[in-house]
C-alpha cells in the first residue's frame, strides 16, 4: 500500500509555531496536499507542493523534500481558530486521478 | 457561486438496505470524486468520474458504485448496508480530474448503520 503517515495529534499554545510532519512512500510520487478540516466541516484545500522547497502562504507554510519522501505543515503565531485537523493528501502516479490521504493530525490550540 | 452541495445531509439505515446519495458539483466543474471517512481509517477514495465516465476506483467492494450524470451532477449508491458503512461521505468537485488545486469538498452526508 501507499502509506502516508502523519502524528495522530498535537496541542500548541497560542501565539507559538507548530510542525506538522508527514511521511509518505516515494515510488511513484507526483504531488502532495495540504487540508485543514474543522470538526463536523469538509475539509479545505490549505496548499500544494510538487516540487523541493518550502511555499509560503501567508501564516501557512509547507515543504518537500521528493528524496527523502517528507513534508511538514509549517503554522505561525498560532489562534485558537487554528484548532482542526490537518490532512496530508499524496497524488501517485502521472495519470493518476486519486489522492491518498494520511489519517490526518488533530491539532489543538490552547491559551 | 454556489458550492458543492450534497443531499441528504443525515441519514440512518438498517443492515441489507441500501441508500443513493446525491452530490451537485460546483457550476463549471466536470469532476466528481466520491471519498468515505471514517475515525479509524480516515479519508479513503471511493471514485472520480468525468464526462460522465467512472476514471478512477479506490478499493472498495463492489457494493459501492456510482454514476454521473450529464449535467456533472453525480450518485453513489452503496447496496446491503453493513455496520461498517457508517461513515462521512465527502464529494468533491473540480474543473477537470487531477485538479486537486481547484478541488472543493461538500459538506458531506453523514451515513449511519444500525
Amino acid at each position: 500500500g501507499q502509506n502516508i503517515d502523519q502524528p495522530t495529534e498535537m496541542t500548541a499554545t497560542e501565539g507559538a509555531i507548530v510542525q506538522i510532519n508527514c511521511t509518505y512512500q516515494t515510488s511513484g510520487f507526483n504531488g502532495l496536499f495540504w487540508y485543514q478540516q474543522h470538526a463536523g466541516e469538509a475539509p479545505t484545500f490549505l496548499s500544494y507542493n510538487v516540487l523541493d522547497g518550502l511555499e509560503e502562504k501567508g501564516r501557512f507554510s509547507s515543504f518537500l523534500s521528493r528524496s527523502k519522501g517528507y513534508s511538514y505543515l509549517l503554522l505561525k503565531e498560532l489562534q485558537m481558530k487554528d484548532s482542526a485537523s490537518y490532512l496530508c493528501a499524496v497524488k501517485y502516479g502521472a495519470g493518476s486521478y486519486q489522492l491518498t490521504f494520511g489519517k490526518g493530525t488533530k491539532l489543538s490550540v490552547i491559551p | 457561486k454556489a458550492g458543492v452541495t450534497q443531499t441528504p445531509r443525515y441519514l440512518i439505515k438498517t443492515r441489507g438496505q441500501q441508500v443513493t446519495l446525491s452530490c451537485s458539483p460546483i457550476s463549471g466543474h466536470r469532476s466528481v470524486s466520491w471519498y468515505q471517512q471514517t475515525p479509524g481509517q480516515g479519508l479513503q477514495f471511493l471514485f472520480e468520474y468525468f464526462s460522465e465516465t467512472q476514471r478512477n476506483k479506490g478499493n472498495f467492494p463492489g457494493r459501492f458504485s456510482g454514476r454521473q450524470f450529464s449535467n456533472s451532477r453525480s450518485e453513489m449508491n452503496v447496496s446491503t448496508l453493513e455496520l461498517g458503512d457508517s461513515a462521512l461521505y465527502l464529494c468533491a468537485s473540480s474543473p477537470l480530474p487531477g485538479n486537486y488545486n481547484e478541488q472543493f469538498f461538500g459538506p458531506g452526508t453523514r451515513l449511519t448503520v444500525l
